[in-house]
C-alpha cells in the first residue's frame, strides 16, 4: 500500500497569507496527486487533480505541484472562505490513500 | 446536474447488515469509477471499494470479504451491500465518481452528502 505522509497537521495563518502543504508518498505516483477541501459537514471538494491541474470552477490562488513521491498545495493569498480541512490522494493504485489531513485555522 | 445521492445509512446493531444506494444523476456510473469513501466522526478520510468502469471491484482490507459494491447500470446505480458489521464501520459513507479514461480528472470529483451508518 502507498502511505501518504502530509504535513503540517495543521496551521494557523491570516487572510492574505501564502500557505504551503506538502504530502509525501511512500513509492514513486509520478503524478497521480490530488488534493482536497473539507469543510465542517460538508462532503470533500476536489481542488488539484494529477498534482497540478486545477478542477474547474476553483479559484487559481490554489495550485499544486510535483511529482514522483513529493507534492504541495499552495495558496497564494488566503481568503476567509479557505480555513478548512485540506486532503492529499493518490490514484495511482488501490488501496487509494488518503493523507491524514491538515486543518487551516485563522490566526 | 452531475450529482450522486447517497440513502440506506442507519443505525444497525454488531454483525447486521446494510445496503447503501447512491442514485446518480447527469452521468452513466458505467462510464466512471464508481467508490465509496467513508469518515468517522472527528477522523480523516478512508477509502472502502470501488467499481471499475469495466466492473472490476476493489475493497479495502478492512472490508473485505464483508462488504460487496455492486452497479445497476439500467437504474444508474451504485450499491454498498454492508454485512457482518462492526463498531468501527460507523462512519459517514460518501459516493464519489472517478474518470480513469483520460478524459476527466482521474480523482474523485463528484461526491454526495453522505450516509450516516452507525453499529452499536
Amino acid at each position: 500500500d502507498i502511505q501518504m505522509t502530509q504535513s503540517p497537521s495543521s496551521l494557523s495563518a491570516s487572510v492574505g497569507d501564502r500557505v504551503t502543504i506538502t504530502c509525501r508518498t511512500s513509492q514513486t505516483i509520478t503524478n497521480y496527486l490530488n488534493w482536497y477541501q473539507q469543510k465542517p459537514g460538508k462532503a470533500p471538494n476536489l481542488l488539484i487533480y494529477a498534482a497540478s491541474s486545477l478542477q474547474g470552477g476553483v479559484p487559481s490562488r490554489f495550485s499544486g505541484s510535483g511529482s514522483g513521491t513529493d507534492f504541495t498545495l499552495t495558496i497564494s493569498s488566503l481568503q476567509p472562505e479557505d480555513f478548512a480541512t485540506y486532503y492529499c490522494q493518490q490514484s495511482s493504485s488501490t488501496p487509494y490513500t488518503f493523507g491524514l489531513g491538515t486543518k487551516l485555522e485563522i490566526k | 446536474e452531475v450529482q450522486v445521492v447517497e440513502s440506506g445509512g442507519d443505525l444497525v446493531q454488531p454483525g447486521g447488515s446494510l445496503r447503501l444506494s447512491c442514485a446518480a444523476s447527469g452521468f452513466t456510473v458505467n462510464n466512471y469509477y464508481m467508490s465509496w469513501v467513508r469518515q468517522a466522526a472527528g477522523k480523516g478520510l478512508e477509502w472502502v471499494s470501488t467499481v471499475f468502469d469495466g466492473g472490476r471491484t476493489d475493497y479495502a482490507d478492512s472490508v473485505k470479504g464483508r462488504f460487496s459494491i455492486s452497479r445497476h447500470n439500467s437504474k444508474n446505480m451504485v450499491y454498498l451491500q454492508m454485512n457482518s458489521l462492526r463498531p468501527e464501520d460507523t462512519a459517514v459513507y460518501y459516493c464519489a465518481r472517478g474518470d480513469s479514461s483520460g478524459w476527466g480528472p482521474d480523482a474523485f470529483d463528484v461526491w454526495g452528502r453522505g450516509a450516516m451508518v452507525t453499529v452499536s
